[in-house]
């Protein structure tokens, strides 16, 4: 079965400086990768995917993803961040069944970011 | 505003009651998503449709659950003799042709408490 995973439950990052979270997939055949973000008492909010091409995703408000398959990774970065930047951020990936990707997509269970002034 | 609406955002209600929870969505999406979300954990998902057929459904939805989208707009989430494990955040998501490659958009959920 598809998955992912985030080994971290909070990442604090001083405002300015670069911030990473780390999201680690396991996923049979090519995976569709995906970062949401939540903010307080807001939906869901899409950042960024990956389904094929250049490993460097580029996303809204400034963020990032690598994806690394020999690493199964698929890291969520920024350069500089904001105090704004705090929420809970989700990776996500697509389901795959009988070799055909799915309507459904699984997610991790999440990340919160503090950024510190 | 123009973005995906449910209602009630809050629902209180004693074991064993039924709920209901309404979903609309962006207007020109003709895909829909119900996922859950409970505390310290990622949304999981429940159901999918594509205009009026619910093409998806998660083992997750026991029979005391249903959904329904009929003209294909709107959609409801029935939750029958509701259980305390039932508690969490209902999420609905719209996208269209393009939200195949997973670019929802979400609500803001609606939040049951069963007591």
């Amino acid at each position: 079965a598809q998955s992912v995973a985030q080994p971290e439950d909070q990442v604090n990052v001083a405002e300015g400086n670069p911030l990473t979270v780390k999201c680690t997939y396991s996923v049979s055949g090519n995976p569709y990768l995906f970062w949401y973000v939540q903010y307080p008492n807001r939906g869901l909010q899409f950042l960024l995917k990956y389904i094929t091409g250049d490993n460097l995703v580029k996303g809204s408000y400034g963020f990032e993803a690598e994806f690394n398959k020999s690493q199964t990774s698929f890291h969520l970065k920024k350069p500089s961040a904001l105090v704004s930047d705090s929420a809970l951020y989700f990776c996500a990936v697509r389901d795959i069944f009988h070799g055909g990707a799915t309507n459904k997509l699984i997610f991790g269970t999440g990340t919160l970011l503090a950024v510190q002034p | 505003d123009t973005g995906v609406s449910q209602d009630p955002r809050h629902k209180i209600t004693k074991r064993g009651q039924n709920v209901t929870f309404r979903c609309d969505p962006i207007s020109e999406h003709n895909r829909l998503y119900w996922y859950r979300q409970t505390l310290g954990q990622g949304p999981e998902f429940l159901t999918y449709f594509q205009n009026e057929a619910q093409l998806e459904k998660s083992r997750l939805l026991s029979d005391r659950f249903s959904a329904e989208r009929p003209k294909g707009s709107f959609s409801t989430l029935e939750i029958q003799r509701t259980e305390q494990g039932d508690s969490a955040m209902y999420l609905c998501a719209s996208s269209g042709y393009e939200g195949a490659m997973g670019e929802l958009f979400f609500g803001e959920g609606s939040r049951l408490t069963v007591l």
